[in-house]
């Protein structure tokens, strides 16, 4: 499958709680972006963490990337319930800047 | 970030029908173009990558003559979805990058429904 493997796959929790997920990829890369998707609309950029970083924050956004075990996570922190979205992570290989996405969290953030 | 924009937003077609959807970089160059498709509740596949002026690439299991892809020109890539059936409803999503660009910019995704 050309897809990385998130998880976990649905995400449900309070309003205010932190949300993590996770995506792990299987090829080199030179870096790997975070997207938000509101049923089913255009994607939403988030982040972009490159390959020789092993962090990076956007506002509420925290993404961890660990290149030798080839995985990143995204926390957002204090959620909303306006947060309420898939994310999906999608890496750009080396080899050119063909971009894989991954197979998506479904987040649910409950007022 | 540079601007990508998707044309129609929406569109319903007969069986049978051929659809064009279009894919336009506003505010730069976009060498390569890449068209994704995803179903419901599924995520984003990439279905080709086009560069200007040559023939694109297919990925595995997508049929060439059925998805014609052109790109013409540096701003413009189009998707034609020929004799259209049921099974070919779904969200499709164009993406763009320059030469020498790290990142593809993104359009607004269109979505076809065949009845």
């Amino acid at each position: 499958s050309q897809q990385g493997e998130e998880d976990p796959q649905a995400l449900s929790i309070q309003e205010g709680e932190n949300a993590t997920m996770n995506c792990s990829y299987k090829t080199s890369i030179n870096n790997l972006q975070w997207y938000r998707q509101n049923s089913g609309r255009g994607l939403v950029h988030l982040i972009l963490i490159r390959s020789n970083e092993r962090e990076k924050h956007s506002g509420r956004l925290r993404v961890t990337l660990d290149t030798s075990k080839k995985s990143s996570s995204l926390l957002i922190t204090a959620s909303r319930a306006a947060d309420t979205a898939s994310y999906f992570c999608a890496t750009e290989g080396t080899g050119g800047f063909k971009t894989i996405f991954g197979a998506g969290t479904r987040l649910f953030v409950k007022a | 970030g540079a601007v990508v924009s998707q044309h129609p937003s929406r569109v319903i077609c007969k069986s049978g029908t051929s659809v064009k959807i279009e894919c336009r970089s506003l505010d730069f160059q976009a060498t390569t173009m890449f068209w994704y498709r995803q179903f419901p509740k599924q995520s984003l596949m990439l279905m080709a990558t086009s560069n200007e002026g040559s023939k694109a690439t297919y990925e595995q299991g997508v049929e060439k003559d059925k998805f014609l892809i052109n790109h013409a020109s540096l701003t413009l890539s189009t998707l034609t979805v020929t004799s259209a059936h049921p099974e070919d409803s779904s969200f499709y999503i164009c993406s763009a990058s320059s030469r020498g660009g790290t990142e593809a910019f993104f359009g607004q995704g269109t979505r076809l429904t065949v009845v």
